[in-house]
C-alpha cells in the first residue's frame, strides 16, 4: 500500500534551518509529481511547493520563495524540503502529498503523509 | 491568486440527513476543483476531484457538483463518522494552488 512518512520536524529558532524528509513506499516514486502542503495550528491548508517526477520543474508559493527548496532522490524514494531563514509564521504541520497522475500533472493530492510539526520560536 | 471561500464556517446536521457545503472561487476554475475531508489529528483525505469524480474508496453518499465559480459538496444520509472539516481546493490557475478555509461539519 502507498505510504508516505515524514521526518525531520521539531523546534527551531527564527532564522535557523531545518530539512524535512518524506520517505515513500508502495508505488514507483520516480513516476509521480510530489508536493509539500502545510497547515498552521488550527488553520487551513496551504500549498507550499511542487516538484516534477524527474525534478525538471519546481514551483513555490510566494511566501517561501528564496528560503525553501524542494528536492527529491528517486534512488531513495524520498522527497525533501530544505527550509532556511525560518520565520515564526512558518510554524505548521508539514505534509508531503502525492500528485495522482503518472502522466503529466493533476495538481491535487491523492495520498498524504501523516504530517510533521515544525515550530519556529525563540 | 484565486481565493476560495467556503460556507458556512460550521454546519450542524442530524444523522441520516443531508449536508450541503459550498465553495466559491474568486474567478473561474472551470471544473478543476477537489474536496478533502480532515478529521482531528489526521491528514486530509481526498474525496472528490474534477468537481464531481469520487476518489477511490469514497462512499457514494459523497457527491460533488458545480463548475466555474460555484461548487457544492453534498453528503447524503449523514453518519457519525462524517464529522470533520471539509476543504475545497482549486487547481486551475496556479501557482499557487489554493484551498478554502474549511467548513466544520458537526453531527448532532
Amino acid at each position: 500500500q502507498v505510504q508516505l512518512v515524514e521526518s525531520g520536524g521539531g523546534v527551531v529558532q527564527p532564522g535557523r534551518s531545518l530539512r524535512l524528509s518524506c520517505e515513500t513506499s508502495g508505488f514507483t516514486f520516480s513516476n509521480y509529481v510530489m508536493h509539500w502542503v502545510r497547515q498552521a495550528p488550527g488553520k487551513g491548508l496551504e500549498w507550499v511547493a511542487v516538484i516534477w517526477n524527474d525534478g525538471s520543474n519546481i514551483f513555490y508559493v510566494d511566501s517561501v520563495k528564496g528560503r525553501f527548496t524542494i528536492s527529491r532522490d528517486n534512488s531513495k524514494n524520498t522527497l525533501y524540503l530544505q527550509m532556511n531563514s525560518l520565520r515564526v509564521e512558518d510554524t505548521a504541520v508539514y505534509y508531503c502529498a502525492r500528485d495522482p497522475s503518472r502522466i503529466g500533472v493533476r495538481l491535487f493530492f491523492d495520498y498524504w503523509g501523516q504530517g510533521n510539526l515544525v515550530t519556529v520560536s525563540s | 491568486e484565486i481565493v476560495m471561500t467556503q460556507s458556512p464556517a460550521t454546519l450542524s446536521v442530524s444523522p441520516g440527513e443531508r449536508a450541503t457545503l459550498s465553495c466559491r472561487a474568486s474567478q473561474s476554475v472551470s471544473g478543476y476543483l477537489a474536496w478533502y475531508q480532515q478529521k482531528p489529528g489526521q491528514a486530509p483525505r481526498l474525496l472528490i476531484y474534477d468537481a464531481s469524480t469520487r476518489a477511490t474508496g469514497i462512499p457514494a453518499r459523497f457527491s460533488g457538483s458545480g463548475s466555474g465559480t460555484e461548487f457544492t459538496l453534498t453528503i447524503s444520509s449523514l453518519q457519525s463518522e462524517d464529522s470533520a472539516v471539509y476543504f475545497c481546493q482549486q487547481y486551475n490557475a496556479w501557482p499557487p494552488i489554493t484551498f478554502g478555509q474549511g467548513t466544520r461539519l458537526e453531527i448532532k
